[in-house]
């Protein structure tokens, strides 16, 4: 089935130490979002790629910046993790960025700040 | 602006008992709504979109919407819920993008509901 895959699930790391999360897509899609989700809250859109240009959301910190290597593969590196940016980070993906296409997201890494 | 409104915070209904969750919007243009599920620990599942067309919409798992244009409202409905249905429930209305522009996705606060047996 074609999906969207995220490594890992749970990431753990402490206070100040670079993180990187993965996500990857089997879906041919020409756009990757990045959203952040803290607990019990709306997801919040960081950053999308539409094929490899990259396109920042106005709020969204410095520290944390994105790469994508191919169509399949998007990462996201936290440079200096802060306590407050413990959440779940959900990777996204669509076929173009026009409204009616649906974005379909992947099972979410749980980070978790120490 | 876009913008979401999810007025229940939580929704509880007996197993077998048809669920509504509501939800309305504002959007300047035409709206694109859709509805995702979240189980506790995994991401967002699509469960149904509305674009254009007839106004009540069928998706997943028995799930179905009704959009009413005069109310800019659109709920979510299942004539008869399971366990398994308990869940938190997102309504979510995308911005107009073509092209180079992004149709970003707003996302109503979420409605928990509980079904039980």
């Amino acid at each position: 089935d074609a999906m969207v895959i995220q490594n890992p699930r749970y990431q753990v790391t402490q206070f100040g130490k670079p993180v990187t999360l993965s996500c990857s897509q089997t879906l041919n899609h020409n756009v990757m979002y990045w959203y952040q989700q803290k607990s019990s809250q709306a997801p919040k859109l960081l950053f999308h790629y539409y094929d490899k240009d990259f396109n920042n959301e106005a709020d969204t910190p410095d520290n944390f910046q994105s790469r994508r290597p191919n169509t399949s593969f998007c990462f996201l590196d936290i440079r200096s993790p802060g306590l407050g940016d413990a959440a779940m980070y959900l990777c996204a993906t669509s076929r173009t960025r026009d409204s009616p296409d649906t974005q379909y997201f992947g099972p979410g890494t749980r980070l978790t700040v120490l | 602006a876009q913008s979401v409104a999810q007025p229940e915070d939580q929704v509880n209904v007996a197993e077998g008992n048809p669920l509504t969750v509501k939800c309305t919007y504002s959007v300047s243009g035409n709206p694109y709504l859709f509805w995702y599920v979240q189980y506790p620990n995994r991401g967002l599942q699509f469960l149904l979109k509305y674009i254009t067309g007839d106004n009540l919409v069928k998706g997943s798992y028995g799930f179905e919407a009704e959009f009413n244009k005069s109310q800019t409202s659109f709920h979510l409905k299942k004539p008869s819920a399971l366990v398994s249905d308990s869940a938190l429930y997102f309504c979510a209305v995308r911005e107009e993008g073509r092209g180079s522009t992004l149709g970003r996705l707003y996302f109503g606060r979420g409605t928990q509901l509980t079904v039980w047996p």
